[in-house]
């Protein structure tokens, strides 16, 4: 247990649907972040929030929209996706933005058909 | 060229053998450097972080070279558990960027 739960571990959705991933943690922590994992590829940054606010976007198209309502909670709000948006999306936190260390959740298996 | 360059591998080593990672970083004023272990279909989680002196924590030594900009990682009397992909994480303390490698695959064989 990360203290960092990711929901749903899987997901498969059509290229006209909308989905919500949704990432909770329980550490306390103040930085929020959601990256996508694929294939033979490093970890991509999409999006970071701290304190509740976005302070990075990493170019990242606007079929995935972030929300932050809270310190807790983050989503990733998907519409109109590709088929190459499938991949592994990881949430992480950590006490600050900076040097700090991540703490991820299991991650979302998507599949986009 | 990439922020963050690892040697995907894969390594198969025997049990008890001593392995070693290098892990290639692009930028020179970077200031924290991690090494994270992922498990298949698992999520990243943090083994040890980097320290310019060099740290150790049981059959794990990491190692900077600031010099060179690369950091290692040793793996001493390797188990069967130890068996997953090392990924090489840098933080250049310029934005909010953790930069990861592709990580290295280590398979530990019987």
């Amino acid at each position: 247990e990360t203290g960092v739960t990711q929901t749903p571990r899987h997901l498969v959705m059509g290229m006209t649907n909308k989905k919500s991933l949704k990432c909770e943690q329980h550490l306390g922590h103040n930085a929020m972040y959601w990256y996508k994992q694929s294939a033979k590829k490093p970890l991509e940054l999409m999006f970071v929030y701290s304190l509740e606010e976005r302070v990075e976007n990493n170019s990242v198209p606007s079929r995935f929209s972030p929300e932050c309502p809270n310190s807790s909670h983050l989503f990733l709000h998907l519409h109109t996706l590709q088929p190459e948006d499938s991949a592994l999306y990881l949430c992480a936190s950590s006490q600050d933005l900076g040097n700090e260390k991540l703490f991820f959740g299991s991650g979302t298996q998507l599949s986009v058909l | 060229r990439k922020e963050v360059e690892q040697d995907p591998g894969p390594f198969n080593v025997p049990e008890g053998a001593t392995v070693a990672f290098n892990c290639t970083y692009s930028n020179s004023a970077s200031q924290s450097f991690f090494w994270y272990r992922q498990d298949c279909r698992k999520e990243p989680k943090l083994l040890m972080s980097v320290y310019s002196s060099g740290n150790e924590d049981g059959r794990f030594t990491a190692q900077l070279n600031r010099a060179s900009q690369y950091i290692s990682l040793l793996i001493r009397d390797s188990k069967l558990s130890d068996s997953a992909t090392y990924l090489c994480v840098v933080n250049p303390r310029t934005g909010n960027q953790f930069y990861f490698g592709t990580g290295t695959s280590l398979t530990v064989i019987p």
